[in-house]
């Protein structure tokens, strides 16, 4: 069965620590995507990338970077968490092309106290 | 820019009861159209899907058409069960090449009560 995994389900940090969210795929899938999940506002795009070392920012990537080493895993770095940071994080991979369907994992839930 | 608009939850309706979750889209060219689902304590996970004008996607008893001239792809249910409770996404896909990102709708939650 195909798999996205999210390291933390529950995350609780200070203000101003770095953060790391890693997420991990075993599906060989050629793109990686960071949403955040807030209510009433859905999921808006971090950042996402579309092969090893490549990424591209999505629609709110302030306070936020990426890395990929190695084509399985995702890593979303928050270099100074921030209250406003306070949010469910979900990473999601798919093959390359439009259209193809998102495997997500289940999510953690970040709270920046 | 491209964006996606879902009506207001929640929705509360007793087992049984049909379905309709209204989306809206604005969109150059010519997007694909997604349901998304997310049960409690879970990731999203694909509903079903359209991807070009009058094509009609279905999964589960669920249904939504791609209607062009209306930019909708509302989602219908003829008989709705208490396990059809989540949080349902509008997606359609957004950019340019093979990035495969999608621009979400900010979520209707379903309620269905015994």
């Amino acid at each position: 069965d195909v798999k996205v995994t999210q390291s933390s389900r529950y995350l609780v940090k200070r203000t101003g620590e770095k953060v790391f969210l890693e997420c991990v795929q075993d599906m060989d899938h050629e793109n990686m995507f960071w949403y955040r999940q807030d209510p009433g506002l859905g999921l808006r795009l971090i950042y996402f990338s579309y092969d090893v070392k490549m990424k591209e920012k999505g629609d709110i990537p302030e306070g936020y970077s990426v890395s990929r080493e190695k084509k399985e895993r995702f890593s979303l770095i928050l270099e100074s968490a921030s209250t406003n940071q306070t949010s469910m994080y979900l990473c999601a991979s798919s093959l390359s092309g439009t259209a193809q369907k998102l495997f997500f994992g289940s999510g953690t839930q970040l709270s920046v106290l | 820019g491209n964006s996606v608009t879902q009506m207001e939850g929640p929705v509360t309706l007793s087992e049984e009861a049909f379905l309709t979750i209204n989306c809206t889209y604005t969109a150059t060219g010519y997007p694909s159209l997604f349901w998304y689902v997310q049960y409690p304590g879970e990731g999203l996970q694909l509903l079903l899907k359209a991807t070009k004008a009058d094509d009609k996607g279905s999964n589960k008893g669920f249904e939504a058409t791609y209607r062009k001239e209306t930019t909708s792809f509302h989602l219908e249910k003829g008989s709705v069960q208490v396990s059809d409770s989540a949080v349902y996404f509008c997606a359609l896909s957004g950019g340019s090449g093979n990035t495969g990102k999608l621009i979400f709708g900010q979520g209707t939650t379903l309620q269905v009560k015994p």
